[in-house]
């Protein structure tokens, strides 16, 4: 299986900032890689697909990079509705794999 | 609009068999490019795969839990189904269905059912 590491775990920002978050892979997965949102008790919400597809209804202050083994998803001029668990997926082969989650919280 | 719902139990016991549906409207499982799949995630941790099952009937499994697992559908009801044998309280998580980004090469979760929590006692 392909690892995903996401980095940081957690992050303390405020609003207006830009938070960055970057999700390393365990071999080349191209641009296969998705973004999610979760919010306590709610089911994630995809973001980004394609690396840095944005997917239909999603503001443009997301965006996704990158390639290869190093991806990011990027939240400029962070909102109230943004503080939430930020979460990437490989789908470059089966099975997907998830990272470990990054929390971003309200400083 | 898409929207799915998973339904089941939300207590088994250790070595029993779990059965979840998943049921769903605003699309057709008969439509080419079509998929549905099933992801877990036990309470305060990260997200984990299961399987998945495409229009055409082909399924995918995660490895780690292929021997446990089975995906059918049932394109009449619209529903999807997974079971699981043989749990145990580490399979205490929230399971999810997920409908395919249709269009997209891979499997992306664009549309999530609300989730069931399914507790596992010893």
């Amino acid at each position: 299986d392909i690892q995903m590491t996401q980095s940081p775990s957690s992050v303390s920002a405020s609003v207006g900032d830009r938070v960055t978050i970057t999700c390393r892979a365990s071999q080349d997965i191209s641009s296969w890689l998705a973004w999610y949102q979760q919010k306590p008790g709610k089911a994630p919400k995809l973001l980004i697909y394609g690396a840095s597809s944005l997917q239909s209804g999603v503001p443009s202050r997301f965006s996704g990079s990158g390639s290869g083994t190093n991806l990011t998803l990027t939240v400029t001029n962070l909102q109230p509705d943004d503080f939430a668990t930020y979460y990437c997926q490989q789908a470059y082969t089966f099975p997907p794999t998830f990272g470990g989650g990054t929390k971003v919280e309200i400083k | 609009q898409i929207t799915l719902k998973e339904s089941g139990p939300t207590l088994v016991k250790a070595t029993q068999t779990l059965t979840l549906t998943c049921t769903f409207s605003g699309f057709s499982l008969n439509t080419g490019g079509e998929g549905v799949g099933w992801i877990r995630q036990p309470p305060g941790k990260a997200l984990e795969w299961l399987a998945l099952i495409y229009w055409d009937d082909d399924k995918r499994y995660s490895p780690s839990l292929k021997s446990r697992l089975t995906i059918t559908k049932d394109t009449s009801k619209n529903q999807v189904v997974l079971t699981m044998t043989n749990m145990d309280p580490v399979d205490t998580a929230t399971y999810f269905c997920a409908h395919r980004l249709k269009g997209s090469g891979s499997y992306y979760p664009d549309y999530w059912g609300q989730g069931t929590l399914v507790t596992v006692s010893s």
